[in-house]
């Protein structure tokens, strides 16, 4: 079975400073992803960053960043310089080439405070 | 930017009743998808859908669920007697390819059924 862990349930940091929520999962999959989903307030999933297991760099897209630790099966979100509208529900997902299915983490509530 | 959009934002049903949740998907999108997230809980998969037909589905997708695409660009998704349980947020998604999962899933805004 897989499964997805964010043991934050939530986290608060100051506008301009750097945060960091945790993941870890376990699969047996040899071909797995992992995606950050952002959920603000408006509700819709918003993609935030994805990487593929095979990929030994860890992906960026802006002030997003991950580390993607294999071995240990952590996969932990580091966004920079957070600004007022990353206040979100951040959301830690699976998943594989054998099937089509995401699987989710609990998701940690982040708050960006002015 | 293309968007999925759901309707109704939000439905009250007395139990028992059936529910229809509509979605219309990114129009050149080929794998459609719905999710639920029950209030405080996890986002759970229940179904996939791929050529017309469901791919995948989860245990939750019982026999009183069903999915539809019944003029090429709705999604739908039926409850036929609804259970307090089935209180929660649904969300539709679709992506163009399976890219191994690789490719972006979008999200509608969601859902939000109540189950009196």
């Amino acid at each position: 079975a897989q499964t997805v862990t964010q043991s934050q349930p939530e986290m608060s940091v100051q506008e301009a400073e750097t945060v960091t929520l945790s993941c870890t999962y376990d699969t047996s999959e040899s071909n797995y992803y992992l995606f950050w989903y952002k959920q603000p307030p408006s509700r819709q999933m918003i993609l935030v960053i994805r990487q593929e297991a095979y990929k030994q760099q860890n992906a960026t897209e802006n002030r997003f960043s991950v580390n993607f630790q294999k071995a240990a099966k952590s996969f932990s979100l580091k966004i920079s310089d957070s600004q007022l509208g990353d206040t979100a529900m951040y959301f830690c997902a699976l998943g594989a080439d054998s099937n089509y299915q995401l699987i989710w983490g609990a998701g940690t509530k982040l708050i960006i405070k002015p | 930017e293309p968007e999925v959009t759901q309707t109704p934002s939000h439905q009250v049903t007395q139990m028992g009743q059936e529910v229809i949740l509509r979605c219309v998907p990114i129009s050149n999108h080929l794998y459609f998808y719905w999710y639920r997230q029950i209030l405080g809980q996890k986002v759970e998969f229940l179904v996939s859908f791929y050529n017309n037909e469901i791919s995948e589905k989860s245990e939750i997708f019982d026999d009183q669920f069903s999915v539809e695409r019944p003029d090429g660009s709705n999604f739908t998704l039926k409850i036929r007697s609804t259970k307090l349980e089935d209180s929660a947020m649904y969300f539709c998604a679709s992506k163009w390819g399976r890219e191994g999962l690789a490719g972006e899933l979008f999200f509608g805004e969601g859902s939000r059924l109540t189950v009196l």
